[in-house]
């Protein structure tokens, strides 16, 4: 069975500019799930998709947004780069059931803002 | 979801046990126990998970004291690979949930040759 899929690996982009992710979640899963990863820091929630809807929002400036599609996979969409919006952007996705909506992660994608 | 506390790091002799503890002395009866871990720039693996009774896998077990204030996350023969930043996550799991995981600082377990 294939695991979360995040592209691309590496995204390197300049202040001001926009910065697109992209993630794929394990096939059944409904739920997808964008955290943050600074340098140093931890990880911090960001946003959450379920059938297509957001579901929860973390934390973060409306810069920050996303959508899933109709097959589940979901975009992040970073608007007006900063430098601090450097970290790894990791997805997440799981089933949402009442008992068992355990989150399985992706490898992430490593964004660099000069 | 109640708030964990875990050892900054830890050591582990290669073909020991490891022993994670966790405490999370404000859970609440419908909070489980989450166990994960993140080797360093990669996306966090989920270990195990669990309520109330001890689990067990194929990767570790789960051992939760009676009265849930804290766990245990053993793993049974702790190899170099083995070496990264375990977390202890305490959640709603269902339709009560608010989605997010919320990662502390985690316990940092160095296995040794």
């Amino acid at each position: 069975e294939a695991g979360v899929t995040q592209s691309p690996t590496h995204l390197i982009k300049t202040r001001g500019q926009q910065a697109t992710l992209r993630c794929s979640p394990i096939s059944g899963h409904t739920s997808v799930y964008w955290y943050q990863q600074a340098l140093g820091l931890g990880l911090q929630f960001l946003l959450w998709y379920d059938e297509g809807e957001e579901r929860n929002r973390g934390n973060f400036p409306p810069r920050f947004s996303g959508r899933q599609f109709p097959n589940y996979s979901s975009e992040l969409n970073v608007n007006a780069l900063e430098l601090e919006d450097s970290a790894l952007y990791l997805c997440a996705s799981s089933v949402r059931g009442a008992t068992t909506d355990t989150q399985y992660f992706g490898p992430g994608t490593r964004l660099t803002v000069l | 979801d109640a708030k964990t506390t875990q050892p900054p790091s830890m050591d582990c002799a290669e073909g020991r046990a490891a022993n994670l503890p966790c405490n999370h002395s404000t859970i609440s009866g419908n909070e489980y126990v989450y166990w994960y871990r993140q080797i360093h720039s990669q996306g966090p693996q989920y270990i195990i998970h669990g309520l109330k009774n001890n689990e067990t896998n194929e990767m570790a077990s789960l051992i939760i004291t009676e009265d849930r204030k804290s766990s245990t996350l053993i793993l049974p023969h702790a190899t170099l690979r083995d070496t990264a930043v375990y977390y202890c996550i305490v959640r709603v799991v269902g339709s009560s949930n608010t989605g997010k995981l919320i990662f502390g600082q985690g316990t940092t377990l160095q296995v040794k040759p």
